[in-house]
């Protein structure tokens, strides 16, 4: 019920061109939909969220499409450059009633982006 | 300040060494939490710690050991590490009660064990 799973596992993208992430989860109790970003040797960083009440989120380049009705949740970057290559992790949370929350996450994407 | 700061950036440790990893964070965040990542692999949730108090252990080995001296401090103890303990540690914290923020993470402290 805790699961979120990711795809694809590696995805590798000309310069200019759209990445697609794709995350689904079960546990229609998460209210919270972040994505993550990681370099190597980095902690991960907050790219963009979404809550179940919002179809779609942008921000620059970068966009995440919920269907709630599939459990299901995506992130899109246009325009792909070479310096977002890293590894992206989707992640989901109940964070109703409390000051703290547990994020759990997908097993992550590998981005390459070629020049 | 926007920061989670973690302290040392490496560590190697022999197995029958005692260390402390240090995290700090000044942006009020009442929420801290430590994960360990191994390589090519998400986050793994270890210890929340929520006002000061420990509100989740992940059935952490005994050998880590969380401390919360403040609210801009955690610290975790280590003792008789073994080798498949070696990881990305990672801190992070968060607003209080408001998931818009998300987790701020620091950029953890590589620790090998030897």
């Amino acid at each position: 019920q805790q699961q979120v799973k990711q795809s694809p596992q590696s995805l590798i993208v000309q310069k200019g061109g759209i990445s697609i992430i794709n995350c689904a989860y079960e546990n229609t109790a998460f209210d919270y939909f972040p994505w993550y970003q990681q370099f190597p040797g980095k902690g991960p960083a907050l790219l963009i969220a979404i809550r179940p009440d919002v179809s779609e989120k942008k921000e620059g380049r970068f966009t995440i499409s919920f269907n709630k009705s599939a459990k299901q949740f995506s992130l899109h970057i246009m325009d792909s450059q070479p310096g977002d290559s890293a590894t992206y992790f989707c992640a989901a949370s109940i964070s109703r009633g409390g000051s703290n929350y547990k994020l759990t996450f997908g097993k992550g994407t590998l981005l390459t982006v070629n020049p | 300040d926007t920061e989670v700061t973690q302290t040392p950036k490496h560590l190697v440790m022999g197995m029958t060494n005692k260390k402390s990893l240090k995290c700090e964070q000044h942006m009020g965040h009442r929420a801290m939490y430590w994960y360990k990542q191994k390589a090519k692999k998400p986050p793994e949730l270890m210890f929340v710690y929520s006002y000061e108090k420990l509100s989740i252990n992940e059935s952490v080995p005994s050998r880590f050991s969380p401390e919360c001296p403040n609210s801009s401090l955690l610290n975790l103890h280590l003792h008789a590490l073994q080798p498949e303990d070696s990881a990305l540690y990672l801190c992070a914290s968060s607003q209080a009660a408001s998931y818009n923020y998300g987790y701020t993470f620091g950029s953890g402290t590589r620790l090998t064990v030897v």
